[in-house]
């Protein structure tokens, strides 16, 4: 079946700008969660649904991030006011219903900020 | 909190020849799971292999196996008969429960093979 889908591929965008980062997860999933991969490090988690509620916000850096999940499927990671530092690839996995459950990640959205 | 550590920032290997890539963790948790995830170019993160903490058996996945070693929270991945489309970015991470669920990753392995 189809994998964990993100868009864009690709973002490039100017400094203070706002940005949208869509994850669309594998179909009956449960859990959806959201990683930050800069340039040498490891991935960063941010944020993890549970459904449509966001039980663990404690990743997001800074409150000009903010994510929301709708019907339990798609997800929206939005960058407000973005800066250099913002600049990574986004990675959003899902998985049946969190736990030990595998988490499944999609090719992620490579942000770049100017 | 819990922690990931892979000491080889870069290793390379013969094609059909085998390497072990290294890790080692740290978690207060009695109950974890601990993967390998495989992330080529595309940039796509691949699952390689899973193990749960309470089996002592070592997972295998036809080419690819793990050395667990749990007292010495270790956690080695070993390829056999390396192939060219093994090159990739390997990252070791740990899930030990809590109330988020995430992993924790390693910095990862970066492994070229040569023809």
């Amino acid at each position: 079946g189809a994998g964990v889908s993100q868009s864009p591929s690709n973002k490039v965008t100017e400094k203070g700008k706002d940005v949208e980062l869509r994850c669309d997860p594998i179909s009956g999933h449960t859990a959806l969660y959201w990683y930050r991969q800069s340039l040498g490090q490891g991935l960063e988690f941010l944020i993890y649904f549970q459904g449509n509620s966001a039980p663990d916000k404690s990743g997001l850096p800074s409150d000009r991030f903010s994510a929301e999940r709708t019907g339990g499927s798609v997800s929206t990671l939005t960058i407000q006011r973005t800066q250099q530092e913002d600049s990574a690839v986004y990675l959003c996995a899902s998985s049946s219903s969190g736990r030990a459950e595998t988490q499944y990640f999609g090719p992620g959205t490579r942000l770049l900020v100017l | 909190a819990q922690t990931v550590t892979q000491s080889q920032p870069e290793m390379s290997v013969q094609e059909a020849e085998t390497v072990t890539l290294s890790c080692t963790y740290d978690t207060s948790e009695s109950d974890y799971y601990l993967f390998w995830y495989k992330q080529p170019p595309s940039r796509q993160m691949i699952l390689v292999i899973r193990q749960e903490a309470y089996k002592q058996q070592n997972a295998t996945e036809n080419r690819f196996s793990v050395n667990f070693q749990k007292a010495a929270k270790s956690f080695s991945l070993k390829i056999s008969d390396s192939q060219l489309g093994d090159a990739a970015m390997y990252f070791c991470a740990c899930y030990s429960g809590g109330s988020n669920y995430k992993l924790t990753f390693g910095k990862g392995t970066l492994l070229t093979v040569n023809p």
